[in-house]
């Protein structure tokens, strides 16, 4: 059975900080891997998406990485802001129905 | 741009009572789910629409029925409200490979 971690559950950095937020399975067998990001009481909103096949993907200040094999995949973000502030979330999808199974979490608060 | 919309925002429901949640997406996707958010738990896949006309069970299915009215509709109901079902509900829908996530329904079972 899939399992997707996330570490570290929480994270507090001062604003203008690069940081990577993680995220690992345990099948490598994924047909993709999505980032997304959940302010409080809100739903979620797709950050990106990386292809089995690809290695990364960028969006403004956002950076994902893929390394199948390992299972892992980092979320970089650059110059952190205090309206990144929010919970992030990392979500495979192991089969073409498009089901995903989603990690548990990183919740990023950055500081003025 | 409208994309995945959830009915009601919120409820309150008395145990064994029953209710609808609505959901419709404007992205013209095949593919539609239910998810449930919990604290600790993460999201968990409730029920699942490949095309009109078809519906599976996802993870946690046991309490809830879904119904794919047309392309654009997914409900999930809940006959006999439990406490247990005191949740964070998402509907979402997508295409082979990004998925696309409504406001969700704060549901409290009493």
């Amino acid at each position: 059975k899939q399992e997707v971690t996330q570490i570290p559950a929480a994270l507090s950095v001062p604003e203008g900080e690069n940081l990577v937020l993680n995220c690992s399975f345990t099948d490598s067998a994924i047909y993709n891997l999505q980032w997304f990001r959940q302010d409080p009481g809100k739903g979620l909103t797709s950050l990106l998406l990386i292809q089995s096949s690809q290695r990364e993907q960028t969006s403004g200040r956002l950076n994902a990485s893929l390394d199948k094999s390992s299972g892992r995949s980092t979320l970089y973000i650059a110059a952190s802001q205090p309206g990144d502030s929010a919970t992030y979330l990392c979500a495979v999808q192991g089969g073409s129905q498009g089901n995903l199974i989603f990690g548990k979490g990183t919740k990023l608060s950055v500081k003025p | 741009n409208a994309g995945v919309t959830q009915t009601p925002k919120f409820q309150v429901l008395k145990t064994g009572q029953s209710m609808t949640l609505q959901c419709a997406q404007d992205m013209n996707h095949n593919s539609m789910y239910w998810y449930r958010q919990d604290p600790g738990m993460g999201l968990r896949l409730i029920y699942y629409s490949a095309s009109e006309g078809t519906t599976d069970k996802g993870e946690v299915p046991n309490g809830y029925n879904v119904s794919r009215l047309n392309k654009r509709e997914f409900s999930l109901r809940l006959e006999s409200a439990a406490p247990s079902q005191t949740s964070v509900y998402f509907c979402a829908s997508g295409r082979n490979t990004e998925a696309f996530f409504g406001q969700g329904t704060r549901l409290t079972v009493v």
